[in-house]
């Protein structure tokens, strides 16, 4: 069963930088898995930042960006704000319709 | 601007099957451009991919869970239909339905708000 693996959690200062990953528990993420990403704050739906390893959805801050870091994919919060303390998933397209999450981080902004 | 429903059952029995409902409206339903999908998460816990649909009715499921799901879709009604089996308590979670948008662009796009199924006696 394929596990894809995140930092169970960070914590950064306002206007910090810090960067999340997401791996494979058996293999290399490349471009062609079109890594996702979403935040989620608490009772609420999942929100999109990133597909396609590193392509900002509609509407959201250029301090969000992706990337392939490695053999994982990478979310960057570039200037931390307040409203960037979330969690936060990935998502990798194994192909043929299949797809898993990644277990998620918690970032704080403090 | 798309917009997606999740309805259905609030509480389910162990054992029984719960069954949920996506209503999509404000946008295209039959497109070869999206699957739809549902996605799960119990409390507390991270997200979890159930099981997606294309319009045609080809379906894809999680292999954890495979044995116990069933998804449809009826396109005349722009719904798409989540059926659980041999429910346990720790099928209790928020359920979403989402749209994926595939063809290169891999990603979840639209989210419905979820809705909280719970599964007692």
């Amino acid at each position: 069963q394929t596990v894809v693996t995140q930092e169970p959690s960070f914590s950064v200062s306002p206007g910090g930088t810090v960067t999340l990953t997401c791996g494979l528990s058996s293999g290399s993420v490349s471009a062609s898995l079109y890594a996702s990403w979403y935040q989620q704050t608490p009772g609420q739906a999942p929100r999109t930042l990133i597909y396609s390893t590193d392509t900002r959805s509609s509407g959201v801050p250029d301090r969000f960006s992706g990337s392939i870091l490695g053999n994982k994919a990478a979310l960057t919060i570039t200037g931390a704000q307040a409203d960037d303390d979330s969690d936060y998933y990935c998502v990798l397209y194994m192909g043929s319709g299949i797809l898993v999450f990644g277990t998620g981080t918690k970032v704080t902004v403090l | 601007q798309l917009q997606l429903q999740e309805s259905g059952p609030g509480l389910v029995k162990p054992s029984e099957t719960l069954s949920l409902t996506c209503t999509v409206s404000s946008g295209s339903f039959i497109s070869s451009d999206y699957y739809w999908g549902w996605i799960r998460q119990s409390p507390g816990k991270g997200l979890e991919w159930i099981g997606s649909i294309y319009y045609s009715g080809n379906t894809y499921y999680n292999p954890s869970l495979k044995s116990r799901v069933t998804i449809s879709i009826d396109t005349s009604r722009n719904q798409l239909s989540l059926k659980l089996s041999s429910v346990t308590a720790a099928d209790t979670a928020v359920y979403y339905c989402a749209r994926w948008r595939r063809s290169g662009y891999y990603h979840f796009d639209y989210w419905g708000q979820g809705t909280l199924v719970t599964v007692s006696s």
